[in-house]
């Protein structure tokens, strides 16, 4: 099982380039997002989206772009890297809550991350 | 503003002991509360949940506590073993017009000790 899968696991940029950092899952969840990790800040939202289409601003969303063309992909656009993205980055997914699937719980599956460096 | 907080950055503790870990939280409209553990070098995992009608939850080993007049909730491992040994984030769910957004807190590393 494949489950959620990131890549590339570890990037260095220069400053001003731009990336895209890569999450596919296969689980046919609807809900997607990216996480940024840093020191002593725990996990902080960037982006999220609830399907095919539709996304929005996480916690910390400057600096990122997102798009959802599929289900299955969720790609993080980084347009014009700087000192301060240095970080490690997680995409999750998971079922949206819905009341149709009596679903209560939504825990997330997160990838096992990308560890980016910019200088 | 952090709005769920985790205010112990570690936490060590004898094999076959309790640890409990804390969190936090501010927002009142928060629904459901879940707890995550990450190893060096891998994503979290999800742990234990707890939706905000009931005040316990338990699976094995893991038992979370949720108050909500305190606006607090704890993790309880009983007993401790080394292979806990992790950093453990608590997320807390806001849900607005049937989508929802997770905040999770700072992280309390946990150290068991053979």
């Amino acid at each position: 099982n494949a489950g959620v899968t990131q890549t590339p696991k570890f990037q260095v940029l220069k400053t001003g380039q731009s990336m895209t950092l890569q999450c596919a899952q296969d689980m046919n969840h609807e809900y997607m997002s990216w996480y940024r990790q840093d020191p002593g800040m725990g996990l902080r939202l960037i982006h999220y989206s609830v399907g095919a289409g539709i996304t929005d601003q996480g916690e910390v969303p400057n600096g990122y772009n997102v798009s959802r063309s599929t289900t299955e992909d969720f790609p993080l656009r980084l347009l014009s890297a700087a000192p301060s993205q240095t970080s490690v980055y997680f995409c999750a997914s998971s079922y949206l809550l819905s009341a149709h699937r009596g679903r209560l719980g939504t825990e997330a599956f997160f990838g096992q991350g990308t560890r980016l460096t910019v200088v | 503003d952090q709005q769920v907080k985790q205010n112990s950055p570690s936490l060590s503790v004898q094999e076959g002991r309790i640890s409990i870990l804390n969190c936090d939280y501010t927002n009142s409209m928060f629904d459901y509360f879940l707890w995550y553990k990450k190893y060096p070098a891998e994503g979290p995992t999800f742990l234990i949940s707890i939706s905000s009608i009931k005040d316990k939850n338990e699976d094995g080993r893991f038992t979370v506590f949720l108050n909500k007049s305190a606006k607090h909730l704890s993790l309880h491992i009983v007993p401790s073993q080394p292979g806990d040994s992790a950093v453990y984030f608590c997320a807390a769910r806001a849900t607005t017009s049937g989508t929802y957004k997770y905040i999770f807190g700072t992280g309390t590393r946990l150290k068991v000790l053979a």
